[in-house]
């Protein structure tokens, strides 16, 4: 069974703590996603990775960071959390015939 | 800019009835489009898929429905059944058949199926 892996299910931290949500994926896909999911306003596209060492920002990129040491590894840093990164965060992995997300970390910034 | 939307937040539906859940999207790169469905504290799970080269799918109780002309597309699960209860995301993706699967969601619809 194909499996996207996320870290932590649910973490609280505090405003300018830096934050790192951590995502594994057992494909060996090429392309990884980070979205965020908020009420109202759907799934948004953080960044995105299509091979090793590479990165593409999304749609709201800014205030977040990512790492892609290896290709099943996917990382999401917050360099400062806020308490507007207060959200579900969902990694996927993909190739042509479907993407697959993992379960999501709610993070909640106080 | 929403370039995908789903205009419905919710809709509640009698058991055994169809559902239809509808998506419009701005964007006329699109190309494939994909329903998920996600229940709370989980993440999405793919449901079904439609090419721009179609304009119907099925899949046993599911069906997507394509129109191009009218950059519409909609969902339609029959007989409804209580474990469909959940949010449904529409999403659509541009050149996928060059390896792009970046995919743009819209803001979802809950559907609560009434037994």
């Amino acid at each position: 069974d194909v499996k996207v892996t996320q870290s932590s299910r649910y973490l609280v931290k505090r405003t300018g703590e830096k934050v790192f949500l951590e995502c594994v994926q057992d494909m060996d896909h090429e392309n990884m996603f980070w979205y965020r999911q908020d009420p109202g306003l759907g799934l948004r596209l953080i960044y995105f990775s299509y091979d090793v060492k590479m990165k593409e920002k999304g749609d709201i990129p800014e205030g977040y960071s990512v790492s892609r040491e290896k290709k099943e590894r996917f990382s999401l840093i917050l360099e400062s959390a806020s308490t507007n990164q207060t959200s579900m965060y969902l990694c996927a992995s993909s190739s042509r015939d479907a993407t697959t997300f993992g379960s999501g970390t709610r993070l909640t910034v106080v | 800019d929403q370039q995908v939307k789903q205009n419905s937040p919710s809709l509640s539906v009698q058991e055994g009835r169809i559902s239809i859940l509808n998506c419009d999207y701005t964007n006329s790169m699109f190309d494939y489009f994909l329903w998920y469905k996600k229940y709370p504290a989980e993440g999405p799970t793919f449901l079904i898929s439609i090419s721009s080269i179609k304009d119907k799918n099925e899949d046993g109780r599911f069906t997507v429905f394509l129109n191009k002309s009218a950059k519409h597309l909609s969902l339609h699960i029959v007989p409804s059944q209580p474990g469909d209860s959940a949010v449904y995301f529409c999403a659509a993706s541009a050149g996928r058949d060059f390896g792009n699967e970046k995919l743009t969601f819209g803001t979802g619809t809950r559907l609560t199926i009434i037994p």
